[in-house]
C-alpha cells in the first residue's frame, strides 16, 4: 500500500486561502469518508485538525475545512496565519492491508 | 481530557531488544484502539499498528509484521511496542495514539518515544 500522494510543499501569504489535496484511490480516499487529517509543527506531536472529511474537532479553528472529490480529499485553510506554518498529513482507512495509510505530507509556509 | 504519556528516550546498539510504553489515562482504556506511529529523521508518519486493549486484538502493517510486537496491559492501561533485535534503521521517532472517538482515525497522540539505535 503507497501513500497518499500530497504536494511536497504549499505557501501563502498571511490571510489568503490554501488547499492541500491528498490523491488516493477508490481502495482508501475514494471508497469511504474516513479522510483525516494532521497538523504537526516541528519537533511537536501530529494533532488531528479534521476527521470523517470534512468534521472539525472541537477546539480547531473554523478555518481550517475539509472536502472530498472522487479519490481526492482537500484541507482549506482560509485566513491564512503565521501559526499554521507546519507540517499537514492526510490519512485514510483502506480496505487493503495496512487499514489505514497516511499521505506524504505537505510543508506549509506562510510567506 | 484524554492523556497519553510515553517513556523517555532511548540509545541502544544494534541486535538489543527494547519496549517502550504508552500510559493512557482520562478515558475507558479498555474500550478503544490505540495504535502506534513511526516518523523516521526528517520523514513523514507512518502507520505500524493497532491494538484494542480489552480484547489484545492486534493489527499490524505488512511493512511492520514480525518486526514489532504490539501489546497492551489494560490492569495499568498501558500499550506497548518492543523489539527484539534493533537495527539501526530502527531509529526513529515513535508516536502511540488513541482512537476514542472513533476507529477510523487519531485523535490524541502522545509526546513521542525517540529511538536511537547505534553501535
Amino acid at each position: 500500500q503507497s501513500a497518499l500522494t500530497q504536494p511536497a510543499s504549499v505557501s501563502g501569504s498571511p490571510g489568503q486561502s490554501i488547499t492541500i489535496s491528498c490523491t488516493g484511490t477508490s481502495s482508501d480516499v475514494g471508497g469511504y469518508n474516513y479522510v483525516s487529517w494532521y497538523q504537526q509543527h516541528p519537533g511537536k506531536a501530529p494533532k488531528l485538525m479534521i476527521y470523517d472529511v470534512i468534521k472539525r474537532p472541537s477546539g480547531v479553528s473554523n478555518r481550517f475545512s475539509g472536502s472530498k472529490s472522487g479519490n481526492t480529499a482537500s484541507l482549506t485553510i482560509s485566513g491564512l496565519q503565521a501559526e499554521d506554518e507546519a507540517d499537514y498529513y492526510c490519512s485514510s482507512y483502506t480496505s487493503s492491508s495496512p487499514l489505514y495509510v497516511f499521505g506524504s505530507g505537505t510543508k506549509v509556509t506562510v510567506l | 481530557e484524554v492523556q497519553l504519556v510515553q517513556s523517555g528516550a532511548e540509545v541502544k546498539k544494534p541486535g538489543e531488544s527494547l519496549k517502550i510504553s504508552c500510559k493512557g489515562s482520562g478515558y475507558t482504556f479498555t474500550s478503544y484502539w490505540i495504535g502506534w506511529v513511526r516518523q523516521m529523521p526528517g520523514e513523514g508518519l507512518e502507520w505500524m499498528g493497532i491494538i484494542y486493549p480489552g480484547d489484545s486484538d492486534t493489527r499490524y502493517s505488512p511493512s511492520f509484521q514480525g518486526q514489532v510486537t504490539i501489546s497492551a496491559d489494560k490492569s495499568i492501561s498501558t500499550a506497548y511496542l518492543q523489539w527484539s533485535s534493533l537495527k539501526a534503521s530502527d531509529t526513529a521517532m515513535y508516536y502511540c495514539a488513541s482512537m476514542s472517538g472513533s476507529p477510523y482515525y487519531f485523535d490524541s497522540w502522545g509526546q513521542g518515544t525517540l529511538v536511537t539505535v547505534s553501535s
